[in-house]
């Protein structure tokens, strides 16, 4: 079974600049997650999809950052204008059941 | 916003040797949840516990849910290097997931 995928692996941008991460999940899983998380600490919950529709986003800022998942598939984050702050790894994880999650590799954004 | 509490962060210890990592949260929950994390890398599942008083192992971990405490334990027993990693508990609380900071362990020979 092939795990998530995730790309970009690696992405370097200047501070206001767009940049968007793209994720598929494991084949057959309905639930999807995308987390943020910076140098040493705890991946923070972004926004969780359940098929196309969004159950929980109230950690997603909102004013720069959005995610969609058409089709129920793959999923899109996208970070418009970016901050320095943003400089984290960006995790998607999918799942069958809330139970077990599977992470994907992740991307790597360094904003300038 | 629930909090998630792990300690020690960052742990040292001689191979063959046991210790506990625990993880505090601040309010009810009905998942808890432990990771594992190494360098430069993505989050493995390890555990998850259901319902008060569970307890599961596999291999020199076991993690063990405390409910009514609120307190979750990861105990490794006879460390070896190949657990040298970051472990990370994570409590679900309604649709939200909430992560500790992580415990950075390292297993000297």
């Amino acid at each position: 079974e092939a795990g998530v995928a995730q790309s970009p692996r690696y992405k370097i941008i200047e501070k206001r600049q767009s940049v968007a991460f793209w994720c598929n999940p494991i084949s057959g899983h309905a639930t999807l997650y995308w987390y943020q998380q910076i140098l040493g600490q705890g991946p923070k919950l972004l926004i969780q999809f359940q098929n196309n529709g969004v159950v929980d986003d109230s950690q997603l800022p909102k004013d720069r950052f959005s995610a969609e998942r058409l089709k129920g598939v793959d999923s899109t984050l996208k970070i418009q204008p970016a901050k320095l702050e943003d400089s984290a790894v960006y995790l998607c994880a999918s799942s069958r059941a809330p139970e077990t999650q599977y992470f994907g590799p992740g991307t790597r954004l360094l904003v300038l | 916003e629930l909090k998630v509490e792990q300690n020690p962060l960052f742990l040292s210890m001689q191979e063959g040797k046991n210790y506990t990592i625990y993880c505090n949260y601040s309010t009810t929950s009905d998942r808890l949840y432990w990771y594992r994390q190494d360098p430069g890398k993505s989050l493995e599942s390890l555990f998850v516990l259901l319902s008060n008083g569970a307890v599961k192992q596999e291999g020199r971990l076991m993690a063990s849910l405390d409910t009514k405490a609120r307190l979750s334990t990861l105990h490794i027993t006879a460390a070896v290097h190949d657990l040298s990693a970051t472990y990370f508990c994570a409590v679900r609380a309604g649709n939200q997931f909430y992560f500790g900071t992580g415990t950075s362990l390292t297993v000297i020979p």
